[in-house]
């Protein structure tokens, strides 16, 4: 099946820095989606973005799909950003969606 | 309004007891999932209902049992706990084609003891 890989695991930042998120799949996808879990443990769903780029406030993203990766682009961090950011794809979009392991990004004030 | 609701928040139960998690959205949405997140925050698909109609069923344990009564509830039934069921559950539902957006329920914590 699909593998889904995100980089880095890991992330600390200062409050106001940029960070960049990247996610690479196996193969070609008709669906790519980022969420956002925060501390709480809520899933807020951040971007619909199979190809393209999309903008929302400090947040965008950007996925290549020839070249079967996703970018999400966070300017001027801030503490509430932190969590873990989920890429996930749907190979055919039937709605199954298979995600990467995350990446969980601390900011500190 | 919460769009996607989930119920109980928290279960704390005995190895062996039988449970259910309750799901509904009042979103008008025609499709519905369980996820399930593991202690190392994996998350994993395990069934999709679309209008009452299983369409997804992933490699679950038979002891895990979905069950739809109308396009706005999708609750799951876990009989005879095991101690690796403990897990957050999460439900989810999209409107569907085109962009099978979803929205996320806030998660039941399971702990089984």
């Amino acid at each position: 099946g699909i593998q889904v890989e995100q980089s880095p695991p890991d992330l600390i930042l200062q409050e106001g820095a940029n960070s960049t998120l990247r996610c690479n799949f196996s193969d070609s996808v008709n669906n790519l989606q980022w969420f956002h879990q925060n501390p709480w443990g809520q899933l807020i769903n951040l971007f619909y973005i199979p190809s393209g780029t999309k903008q929302n406030g400090r947040l965008s993203a950007t996925t290549v799909a020839t070249e079967r990766y996703s970018l999400l682009y966070i300017s001027s961090s801030q503490t509430t950003d932190s969590g873990v950011y989920f890429c996930a794809v749907d190979p055919s979009n039937t709605g199954k969606l298979i995600f990467g392991q995350g990446t969980t990004l601390q900011v500190k004030p | 309004d919460t769009a996607v609701s989930q119920t109980p928040k928290y279960l704390v139960t005995q190895m062996g007891n039988d449970k259910s998690i309750k799901c509904e959205q009042n979103l008008g949405h025609d499709t519905m999932y369980w996820y399930k997140q593991d202690s190392k925050k994996f998350l994993k698909i395990m069934f999709s209902y679309n209008n009452k109609e299983l369409i997804i069923n992933e490699t679950v344990p038979n002891r895990f049992s979905p069950k739809s009564p109308d396009k706005a509830h999708l609750n799951l039934h876990i009989n005879s706990l095991e101690l690796g069921d403990s897990a957050v559950y999460f439900c989810a539902s999209t409107p569907g084609h085109p962009q099978n957006i979803q929205y996320f329920g806030a998660g039941t914590r399971l702990s089984v003891l």
